[in-house]
């Protein structure tokens, strides 16, 4: 079974503080693993994907194969990062989403 | 480049009615999804399509029907409404291998 669990449903943080995102997985064969992003009033939209190893609005996520984690981590949260923020094991299947919420 | 369009973003049904949500894409991917979207739950998976002439069930599949005649277009047709539909519904389509690309949604509510 593919199953991916984002254990918090909000994370809320001030401004300028660390902000990391919790992805497990169960996948059979090799996850292609994403994370996307929902601002308010707009689409899904993709984030970073495992295969690029990119940084995207200073957001940084790390494959673990030994946990099956795939964290989503900024050093310093802004304002502009509150959103929902989905994590996927493939192209189909999505987390239930965490809220983050970046405070002044 | 219009990537993946939904229509309508918004309807009003009465519990009973029927009706037909459409999503299509210009990008020639192959897979194409719908979801659901419900406070707390995520996002959904509905009925998924790898290609013309093939669809399969996700998640949540009861009370909805899908085709795939082109590549382009995947309808998702809501039978006989129920007021447990109301939700917020994602089209989404994709290549293998490649990042989903959503439509911006239709938001359904069933009275």
């Amino acid at each position: 079974a593919q199953r991916v669990t984002q254990p918090e449903k909000l994370l809320s943080v001030f401004k300028g503080a660390p902000v990391e995102l919790k992805c497990n997985y169960s996948y059979s064969g090799s996850p292609e693993l994403f994370w996307y992003v929902q601002y308010s009033r707009q689409r899904l939209q993709l984030l970073l994907r495992h295969i690029s190893r990119e940084s995207i609005k200073g957001f940084t996520a790390d494959l673990n194969k030994g946990e099956t984690s795939f964290h989503l981590k900024k050093p310093f949260a802004q304002e502009e990062d509150s959103a929902m923020y989905y994590c996927a094991p493939n192209k189909l299947i999505f987390g239930a989403g965490t809220r983050l919420a970046v405070h002044p | 480049n219009a990537g993946v369009t939904q229509t309508p973003k918004f309807q009003v049904l009465k519990t009973g009615q029927s009706m037909t949500l459409q999503c299509a894409q210009d990008m020639n991917h192959e897979y194409m999804s719908w979801y659901r979207q419900d406070p707390g739950m995520g996002l959904r998976l509905i009925h998924y399509s790898v290609g013309a002439g093939i669809t399969d069930q996700g998640e949540v599949p009861n009370g909805y029907n899908v085709s795939r005649s082109t590549t382009e277009d995947f309808p998702l047709r809501l039978l006989s409404a129920a007021p447990s539909q109301t939700s917020v519904y994602f089209c989404a389509s994709s290549n293998t291998g490649g990042r989903a690309f959503f439509g911006q949604g239709t938001r359904l509510t069933v009275v």
